[in-house]
């Protein structure tokens, strides 16, 4: 158990739709990061805060939001569907965010647009 | 551009034999750490082990080594005494110190199959 929580673990909507992934990260981590993995793009870099500030952003759609909030739980709306959006989304966190810093993953949510 | 390459699509092992996953990298950046992770087929990330590019010894846990070869810009994962419960896709990563981005960047991963 890597202390990572991420509701709900599976989610199956339809195409136009909204969604909201759920992360919390470990206790007295302050670094949350998302990531999106499919089977053709691999392992992708959406987007990392820290302590409840955006820190950097990778290839995340503008369809796509995210925050992290004051208890630093964090929250990943994806708008809009599409058949593509469908993959398995990560959240990890770490202490903070040096080089050193191992990620741990909760265990994913697995989104199916149909 | 940093990037990561593991170029071995499938490996296959025995049980108790050893098995060598490759990785190598490539940045310009001076800092960074390298790390290996495995999923299992139940599909969560665990994290495994950590070389970080000034360290002067190659990282180990337990049945796990890095074989850390800067000059190469190779990290390959030396797993020990293979259990049938380490078949797994395995990923090897990089996080670059500059930047104050924690992002990790992953290679297309490594899938093993331990044989009894």
């Amino acid at each position: 158990d890597s202390g990572v929580t991420q509701t709900p673990k599976h989610l199956i909507t339809a195409t136009g739709q909204r969604v909201t992934l759920r992360c919390s990260p470990r206790s007295g981590d302050l670094s949350v990061y998302w990531y999106q993995q499919s089977l053709d793009q691999g392992l992708q870099f959406l987007i990392q805060y820290y302590n409840g500030e955006e820190r950097a952003k990778g290839n995340i759609l503008e369809r796509f939001s995210a925050q992290q909030f004051p208890d630093l739980h964090s929250e990943l709306n994806l708008s809009s569907l599409e058949l593509g959006d469908s993959a398995l989304y990560f959240c990890a966190s770490s202490h903070g965010d040096g080089a050193n810093q191992p990620q741990h993953f909760g265990d994913g949510t697995r989104l199916s647009i149909l | 551009a940093q990037k990561i390459t593991q170029t071995q699509p499938g490996m296959f092992v025995q049980e108790k034999e050893a098995v060598t996953l490759d990785c190598t990298y490539d940045t310009s950046d001076p800092s960074y750490g390298l790390f290996w992770y495995k999923q299992p087929s139940s599909g969560e990330m665990i994290f495994l082990i950590y070389q970080g590019s000034y360290d002067q010894q190659n990282a180990t846990e337990g049945r796990y080594s890095l074989n850390f070869q800067k000059a190469r810009k190779s990290a390959n994962l030396v797993i020990s005494a293979s259990q049938l419960g380490d078949s797994a896709m395995y990923f090897c990563a990089m996080r670059e110190g500059r930047g104050n981005t924690g992002k990790l960047i992953f290679g297309q991963g490594t899938t093993l199959q331990v044989k009894p």
